[in-house]
């Protein structure tokens, strides 16, 4: 089954301590996105990648890293998060090819609570 | 860059009738449009799509979206909506030339009552 799947899916931390976010896609997608919602503001972009080795910023970067070593993986790694992070995170997935219609693939969603 | 204001946050409607979600947008360059709809506790996915040709496009479950070049508007339409329709939707446009970089709307929350 074509999928995107996201650990974990609920995460509660305190201010300052290190986490991961994994993110996976079985598609073979060149591209991999991750993104913040919050109520009344939508998804938020905040890191893509391109392709393995090619990531870039997206409209809220701050606070955030990422990286690809892999195709079908995209960890979202907060260093310290703080409680504006408090947020429900998502990761997608689509092709580079004009016949995929950009179709965007989504996970089911990390809610990250930060104390 | 782009912007997509949907001028909603939430409509109720009582099921079998019709509804409209408004979708406005602002681009300096050519757009492809998206409507996505996220039901409860999920993950979004992708209900209809303008790249181009026709300007009125469907989806499998009835609903529909025209894109209006002249009021940069792809408003989302269904004339009988149903109890499952029930879920936020979300505006989205790309460039077409880098269609993956998705710009969304804040969302509008359809609460479809019996």
């Amino acid at each position: 089954e074509a999928q995107v799947t996201q650990n974990p899916r609920y995460l509660i931390t305190v201010t300052g301590k290190k986490l991961t976010v994994t993110c996976s896609q079985n598609m073979n997608h060149e591209y991999m996105s991750w993104y913040r919602q919050d109520p009344g503001l939508g998804l938020r972009q905040i890191y893509y990648s391109m392709n393995v080795e090619v990531t870039d910023k997206g409209d809220v970067p701050e606070g955030y890293k990422v990286s690809r070593k892999e195709k079908r993986n995209f960890p979202l790694i907060l260093e310290s998060p703080s409680p504006n992070q408090t947020s429900l995170y998502f990761c997608a997935s689509s092709s580079d090819r004009v016949s995929s219609s950009y179709e965007q693939y989504f996970g089911p969603g990390t809610r990250l609570t930060v104390t | 860059a782009q912007s997509v204001t949907q001028l909603d946050s939430q409509v109720p409607v009582f099921e079998e009738a019709p509804v409209e979600l408004r979708c406005n947008y602002s681009s300096s360059v050519s757009v492809y449009l998206f409507w996505y709809v996220q039901y409860p506790n999920q993950g979004l996915q992708l209900l209809l799509k303008y790249l181009s040709g026709s300007t009125l496009v469907e989806s499998i479950n009835g609903f529909e979206a025209e894109f209006n070049k002249s009021q940069t508007s792809f408003h989302l339409r269904k004339p009988s909506v149903h109890i499952s329709d029930t879920a936020e939707y979300f505006c989205a446009v790309s460039p077409n030339n880098a269609g993956n970089m998705l710009t969304f709307g804040g969302g509008t929350r359809l609460m479809v009552k019996p």
